[in-house]
């Protein structure tokens, strides 16, 4: 069974704070990504990686960074946490092939900056 | 990012009525997914298209994979309460390899 893992279910941080999530995926994905999911807005797309140390801009990465060091895990910093930031965090993985790449996420992290 | 065109939005019906959204681009895609999430949760994968025209079928979901290769059709038969949840499409566009974009969303309703 394939499995996405996100390091924390809910997460409430103040404001200012260094915040780090953590995504783990088991099956051998080259490509990972970070994604925010507000009402009204779906996904949007804050960062990917397509393979380790490489990593590429989304739509929305400002306030962020990530760090993909091993094949596996891809982490998402928040610098300095703010309340905007406030959102459901979501962590996929997928293979790298242009004819047959299906998507796999995590459960999510709930961040509440407070 | 290119956001797909999803429909309806929303939907409310009865247990047991068959239930019918699309999604539409501007680009063509190689593959189209359809995923569920639960309220609190991750999306879940629930059909990958490959190929134009392809039809695939899970239980009482089917999905296919439209021939302009532009669109894609998500369909639930005889729908059931833990049918509830939001549907997203997801494309993969041939120009890329490595993106997804995905639709808003279709939010199911279902009366028991």
């Amino acid at each position: 069974d394939v499995k996405v893992t996100q390091s924390s279910r809910y997460l409430v941080k103040r404001t200012g704070e260094k915040v780090f999530l953590e995504c783990v995926q088991d099956m051998d994905h080259e490509n990972m990504f970070w994604y925010r999911q507000d009402p009204g807005l779906g996904l949007r797309l804050i960062y990917f990686s397509y393979d380790v140390k490489m990593k590429e801009k989304g739509d929305i990465p400002e306030g962020y960074s990530v760090s993909r060091e091993k094949k596996e895990r891809f982490s998402l910093i928040l610098e300095s946490a703010s309340t905007n930031q406030t959102s459901m965090y979501l962590c996929a993985s997928s293979g790298y092939d242009r004819v047959r790449g299906e998507a796999f996420f995590g459960q999510g992290t709930r961040l509440t900056v407070v | 990012g290119q956001q797909l065109n999803q429909s309806p939005q929303s939907m409310f019906i009865q247990e047991g009525e068959d239930v019918s959204m699309n999604c539409t681009s501007s680009s063509i895609f190689n593959t189209w997914l359809w995923y569920k999430q639960d309220p609190g949760e991750g999306p879940v994968l629930l059909i990958a298209l490959y190929k134009a025209g392809e039809l695939t079928s899970n239980g009482r979901l089917t999905a296919q994979f439209g021939i302009t290769r532009k669109d894609s059709f998500l369909n639930i038969s005889a729908s059931i309460p833990s049918d509830v949840g939001i549907y997203f499409c997801a494309g993969r566009p041939s120009n890329t390899g490595n993106q997804f974009y995905f639709g808003t969303g279709t939010s199911l309703t279902v009366i028991p």
